[in-house]
């Protein structure tokens, strides 16, 4: 299947600090990607909706000032986590979809650990 | 509200025998179903998924049902093997809306002992 990779796989900061989360479709182009977070012992919550050269699109109760998502190009989407807050330590993963393949399935990154000290 | 459940947060299932993972929905929206397995600290991984016009579909171990009376779904796995033992997630999507995204289940930790 396709590749979906993420960078960093895991990174520390500091409270107050910012970071920001790579996702890149690795053998394809991507007009649309998606950004979950998963809590231990938690599902999957979708975050976000990442579309190419336009605004991204955030489920309800999703701070968009907190989350910024920037898909700049149809193989890269970002995640930047604005003043980050230890509640906001989490599992971060993307998908994509491939438009070449007729079914539906999404590809999965392979997470990024997020602490914040 | 929860739209797709996994009531049970646990399995174990004996080598060789058949894993039924179960999976509810209640928007009647939904109209594509799938079933990713997951390895902790990492990504879920696509195993099968079914469109709402099918109630079943195969791949080799794997085998999908869906009661679309019920909103109700159910992996199959058999045999049964160790290195199945991961967690399931089910996940929803309403096609019609475009958007392609996915609403998860819980989860389910199956464990395969062999």
């Amino acid at each position: 299947g396709a590749v979906v990779s993420q960078h960093p796989s895991w990174v520390i900061c500091k409270s107050g600090t910012s970071v920001k989360i790579e996702c890149r479709s690795l053998d394809f182009q991507a007009t649309t990607m998606f950004w979950y977070r998963q809590f231990p012992k938690q599902s999957l919550m979708l975050m976000a909706t990442s579309n190419e050269g336009s605004k991204a699109t955030y489920e309800q109760g999703v701070e968009k000032d907190k989350f910024l998502i920037n898909h700049a190009s149809l193989t890269l989407s970002t995640l930047t986590v604005t003043s980050a807050h230890p509640e906001d330590s989490s599992f971060y993963i993307c998908s994509a979809r491939d438009p070449r393949v007729a079914t539906y399935e999404q590809y999965f990154g392979p997470g990024t650990r997020l602490t914040v000290t | 509200d929860q739209q797709v459940k996994q009531n049970s947060p646990s399995l174990s299932v004996q080598e060789g025998r058949i894993s039924i993972l179960n999976c509810d929905y209640t928007n009647s929206m939904f109209d594509y179903f799938l079933w990713y397995k997951k390895y902790p600290a990492e990504g879920p991984t696509f195993l099968i998924s079914i469109s709402s016009i099918k109630d079943k579909n195969e791949d080799g171990r794997f085998t999908v049902f869906l009661n679309k009376s019920a909103k109700h779904l159910s992996l199959h796995i058999v045999p049964s093997q160790p290195g199945d033992s991961a967690v399931y997630f089910c996940a929803a999507s309403d096609l019609g809306s475009g958007t392609y995204k996915y609403i998860f289940g819980t989860g389910t930790r199956l464990k395969v002992l062999a």
